[in-house]
Parts: structure tokens; sequence; C-alpha cells
């Protein structure tokens, strides 16, 4: 089945440390994007990218990196300059006016 | 980043009863979106709206996109436990005009079911 897969599902971080979320797609979508929600609240926008090779700054990038070398593949590393980092981590993939498909999340906690 | 104003914040109702939700928004969208989230998951698409006016049910679930093209609202009847979780509306702009695909969503709906 095609679909959007993050991992791991649970990531513990210490202070200090650069941790790197991943997110793959089989879906073929051209547009993937990540997003950050802390508890009971919305959805805001870290990065996004809309072809291989080329990513943008969302809302809130301040402390996040991506890369996109492979159409499949939207990596997000968390670095030591995010200071409050713990929240719940959504990867999306789009391809046109049919909405996004989401992974399932990745929960990162600062320990 | 704008966010879409949807309300209400959070509601409590009891199993059976009938839910509402609205969403507005001060810029035009071409296409309106309804996600529901599961505690600890991914949104999951839930009804898509493509023309103003146009309504659309996926089971006891019906949505409908504005007529002016600023707002949207869905209902889900007779609320059942498995309706628990939070809901979100999202806009997304005209296509294919490169970077309209990305979604504005709105501040989420959270439905809780009192037993």
């Amino acid at each position: 089945d095609g679909g959007i897969t993050q991992s791991p599902k649970y990531l513990f971080r210490k202070e200090g440390q650069n941790v790197t979320l991943s997110c793959e797609q089989n879906l073929n979508h051209d547009a993937m994007y990540w997003y950050r929600q802390d508890p009971g609240q919305g959805l805001r926008l870290i990065y996004y990218s809309q072809i291989v090779n080329d990513f943008q700054k969302g809302d809130i990038a301040e402390g996040y990196s991506v890369s996109r070398e492979k159409k499949e593949s939207f990596p997000l590393t968390v670095t030591s300059a995010q200071k409050n980092p713990t929240a719940f981590y959504l990867c999306a993939a789009s391809d046109g006016p049919y909405g996004y498909t989401f992974g399932s999340g990745t929960r990162l906690t600062v320990v | 980043g704008q966010q879409l104003n949807q309300s209400p914040q959070s509601m409590f109702i009891q199993e059976g009863e009938d839910v509402s939700m609205n969403c507005t928004s001060s810029s035009i969208f071409n296409t309106w979106l309804w996600y529901k989230q599961d505690p600890g998951e991914g949104p999951v698409l839930l009804i898509a709206l493509y023309k103003a006016g146009e309504l659309t049910s996926n089971g006891r679930l019906t949505a409908q996109f504005g007529i002016t093209r600023k707002d949207s609202f869905l209902n889900i009847s007779a609320s059942i436990p498995s309706d628990v979780g939070i809901y979100f509306c999202a806009g997304q702009g005209a296509l294919p005009n490169f970077g309209n695909e990305k979604l504005t969503f709105g501040t989420g709906t959270r439905l809780t079911i009192i037993p």
C-alpha cells in the first residue's frame, strides 16, 4: 500500500544533541512537508519541498534543517539550536489538489 | 503564518448527539478539506470540497464549501465513541500555480464524548 513512513515513533534526545527524523514515501508525490504539533495545538509548518534538491522555510524553521536528495525521502534534523524541541512531528506528502497524506508521526522528547 | 479560524475549539457531547463545527478565512480558497486526527497519529482526510456551494457527505459526515469560498462547515450526525479526536479544516489555493499546493490549516476542534 502507498503511504508515508515516519521513524522512529518515539525519540529521546539529550540536551545539546542533534537528532534526525526519517520520512519516506512511496506515493511518488512531488511535494513533502514537515509540521510540528504541540499538545493541544494545531499544526505549524517547519519546512517544505516542492521538488528534489529544493526546499523552503516554513513558519518555524529556526533550529531545524532538512534535505531532499531523493523524491522518496525528506529527513528532518532537529539541531541543538532548537531550544524547545519536545513535540509531535508530522511529515506529509501531496500531489496536486487532493490534500496531504500524513505519516503517523514521531514524538520527540528532550531528557 | 496564516491559520484559519476554526470553532469551537473544543466540544463535549454525549453519544448520539449531532456535532457542528466551522472554519472561516480572510482569503479565498479553491479547495476545502477536513481531516481527523486520532491521539498519537497523523491526520486522515475525511472530506474534500472543490466547488463553491458544494455539499458532500461521507457516511455520517457532511461538509459544505461556503458560497463566498471563505468558509466551510462540517457536521457529524449521531456521534459514536470513535468520533473522538481532533478535527482540522484546511484550505488550498488555486492550482496549478506553483506553491499553491501548500495547505493552510485551522486551529482544530477537539471532540470529546461524555459517557
